[in-house]
């Protein structure tokens, strides 16, 4: 079975800092990665999606995520956060088994940024 | 194009009441899942519904069911509530079942 691990909780960051985290997956074959983003309250926003092809994908907000084969990470970058940056990041995966998709979270890293 | 809504967006019950909340998806998308959101648990996946057929369903008790409509949308209930039901129960659409997920805003449910 597919899973997801999302080794931060919380990361603190400084407002125009850089920004990294991490997405580690355990699945046979060649995902669909995801990341979301939640602000308190809300729904889950789609960041951006990694199906195939190139494995740097860029995504909305200024966000890009790397896909590594060798390492099953699919980790999320962000050159210089705003304050606005402020929320939790949930990695997906999706996994094709049996003609059935399957849509697994990692449990999530909040976001502080400080000024 | 409009985004997935829920409704309603809160909900307080008590204890060994009934829930039905519902599912508008983005148009054209007739794929819906439901999932159950707790600080505890976080993001576990309810059931999944396409074409009116419930596709896949998680690990819940039979309490929590749901159903499909000609037109897509969707609703999930829960039955005989308990106080470990409090949850944000969160709605996505899809084209179809193996497309990105799109999420709703969530109805947040309270149960005392």
């Amino acid at each position: 079975a597919q899973s997801v691990t999302q080794p931060d909780i919380h990361i603190t960051v400084s407002e125009g800092a850089s920004l990294e985290l991490r997405c580690n997956y355990s699945y046979g074959a060649t995902p669909y990665l995801f990341w979301y983003v939640q602000s308190p309250g809300q729904g889950l926003q789609l960041l951006l999606k990694y199906f195939s092809g190139d494995t740097l994908v860029q995504g909305i907000k200024g966000f890009e995520a790397e896909f590594k084969r060798s390492q099953s990470s699919f980790n999320l970058r962000k050159p210089s956060v705003h304050w606005s940056d402020a929320a939790e990041y949930f990695c997906a995966v999706g996994s094709l088994s049996s003609n059935d998709y399957k849509l697994s979270f990692g449990a999530g890293t909040t976001v502080t940024v400080r000024a | 194009k409009a985004g997935v809504t829920q409704t309603p967006r809160y909900l307080i019950k008590t204890r060994g009441q009934q829930v039905t909340l519902s599912c508008s998806p983005i148009s054209g998308h007739r794929s819906v899942s439901w999932y159950q959101q707790t600080p505890g648990q976080g993001l576990q996946f309810l059931f999944e519904y396409f074409s009116e057929t419930q596709r896949n369903k998680g690990n819940f008790p039979g309490r929590f069911s749901g159903r499909q409509f000609s037109n897509s949308r969707s609703e999930m209930n829960v039955s005989t509530l308990e106080l470990g039901d409090s949850a944000l129960y969160l709605c996505a659409s899809s084209l179809s079942p193996t497309d990105t997920q799109y999420f709703g805003p969530g109805t947040r449910l309270t149960v005392l």
